[in-house]
């Protein structure tokens, strides 16, 4: 098993600060997904990194794989209280048939 | 576009009982995905489907889970019996093969086992 290690687990912020979450693990991953997460519903997806070293920006947010394609963050600018969720990161084993392996979240609260 | 449906929405019953958990992929996705989430350990995969046909079942807990894809629109996941451990959010999801990996999940099962 391909596991997935996210820091910090839980994470609370004052509207406007800034945050960084991060997706940690030895295996490398054909491709990373961030998935965001609100009480009461399913996972729903952010984006998907694939290239080492990759950068995607989705408007405040911005999402990095790792040169190695081992590791990706998630950085969010002037969070507001819409940011807060449960962040997932998911990867892709290489050989994964279309299975992913999910971290256990980092749960991120924004206060106004 | 209807995205992906689950029923009952939440179920609650009592320890030895049998339950059966409903799922609707999106139309035209050829994989399936059960997940259970709980708070100890995260969202776990329990079995997926590509074409109806199970690949990839090493998640499922035990003998009591099982889980079946009769046609392309329909999924069941049951418990028999059902034990106070099986209690948490259980979530089905579907993908397309040209969607890349993105899985798209539905609203989730919330079982309560008493």
């Amino acid at each position: 098993t391909q596991l997935l290690e996210q820091s910090p687990q839980f994470l609370s912020i004052q509207e406007g600060e800034n945050l960084t979450v991060y997706c940690n693990s030895s295996s490398v991953f054909s491709s990373l997904q961030w998935y965001r997460q609100e009480p009461g519903e399913g996972p729903v997806l952010l984006v998907t990194v694939v290239t080492g070293g990759e950068v995607k920006k989705l408007k405040r947010l911005t999402f990095q794989f790792g040169d190695a394609r081992k590791d990706s963050s998630l950085h969010i600018t002037a969070a507001q209280p819409g940011d807060t969720g449960l962040y997932l990161c998911a990867g892709a084993p290489t050989d994964s048939w279309g299975k992913l392996q999910f971290g256990a979240g980092t749960q991120v609260v924004v206060t106004p | 576009d209807a995205g992906v449906i689950q029923s009952p929405r939440h179920e609650v019953t009592e320890m030895g009982q049998e339950v059966t958990l409903r799922c609707k992929p999106i139309s035209g996705h050829n994989s399936l995905f059960w997940y259970r989430q709980t708070m100890m350990r995260g969202l776990e995969l329990l079995i997926y489907f590509n074409n109806n046909v199970p690949i990839d079942d090493s998640g499922m807990p035990e003998d009591r889970f099982s889980a079946k894809m009769p046609n392309a629109s329909f999924s069941t996941l049951k418990i028999q019996p059902s034990e106070p451990r099986d209690s948490a959010v259980y979530f089905c999801a579907s993908r397309t093969g040209t969607s890349g990996n993105e899985q798209f999940f539905g609203p989730g099962t919330r079982l309560t086992v008493l």
